[in-house]
């Protein structure tokens, strides 16, 4: 079966500017967690989603925001961008909570953001 | 929150050497411990995963220790090779799925 797939795989902003990256899920999952990956920060937690619904949230600023829709896709909103922004970011999608439902958690390949 | 902390964050061995990597959480209540390998460009891949009711668990070359009561579980490389270079991630679930802080392994010829 098809695996994570987002979209798109690299992009190039300027500071000031928002973005939208993409999401979707593997067929069947129901849970998409987002995460921001810099050299030598790790896998920084941003946010998770099941159901439509926002159900956890790591400690970025506000302007770092997502939205799940009715078949499981996910998307993420960094508005006013910063250069600190440039980043690589993943999204993982599980059939439930991972973090509560021990499940396996499948990554995509990552939307790899330069901030100009 | 969970805490999880991984070590060492380097490591580099010889073809054939094996590899450990280490970490300890913080979480009583986490129960299932994965590891990822990172690979140059691509997102993380699950490689072995344990769960709370054993100590123990192989898949070919790779396998992974847990310790409750001690709150750590360790990944072990053995008869390394190559394609093994890449940055390993261990992660335990609380409220969130977290992961510790990466293991770059280098094998050298």
């Amino acid at each position: 079966k098809a695996g994570v797939t987002q979209t798109p795989r690299y992009l190039i902003k300027t500071r000031g500017q928002q973005v939208t990256l993409s999401c979707s899920p593997i067929s069947g999952h129901r849970s998409v967690s987002w995460y921001q990956q810099t050299p030598g920060q790790g896998l920084q937690f941003l946010f998770e989603y099941f159901s439509e619904t926002q159900r956890n949230k790591g400690n970025f600023p506000g302007r770092f925001s997502g939205r799940q829709f009715s078949n499981s896709r996910s998307e993420m909103n960094v508005s006013t961008l910063e250069l600190g922004d440039s980043a690589l970011y993943l999204c993982a999608s599980s059939l439930e909570l991972p973090g509560l439902a021990n499940t396996e958690a499948f990554f995509g390949q990552g939307t790899r953001l330069t901030v100009v | 929150g969970e805490n999880v902390e991984q070590h060492p964050s380097t490591l580099s061995v010889q073809e054939g050497d094996s590899a450990v990597i280490k970490c300890t959480y913080s979480d009583s209540a986490s129960n299932y411990f994965p590891w990822y390998k990172q690979e140059l460009g691509k997102g993380p891949q699950l490689i072995i995963d344990i769960r709370s009711n054993v100590g123990e668990k192989k898949d070919q070359r790779i396998a992974v220790t847990l310790n409750k009561t001690a709150k750590h579980f360790s990944l072990h490389i053995t008869e390394t090779q190559p394609e093994d270079s890449a940055v390993y991630f261990c992660a335990a679930p609380s409220s969130k799925l977290t992961f510790g802080t990466g293991t770059r392994l280098q094998v050298t010829l």
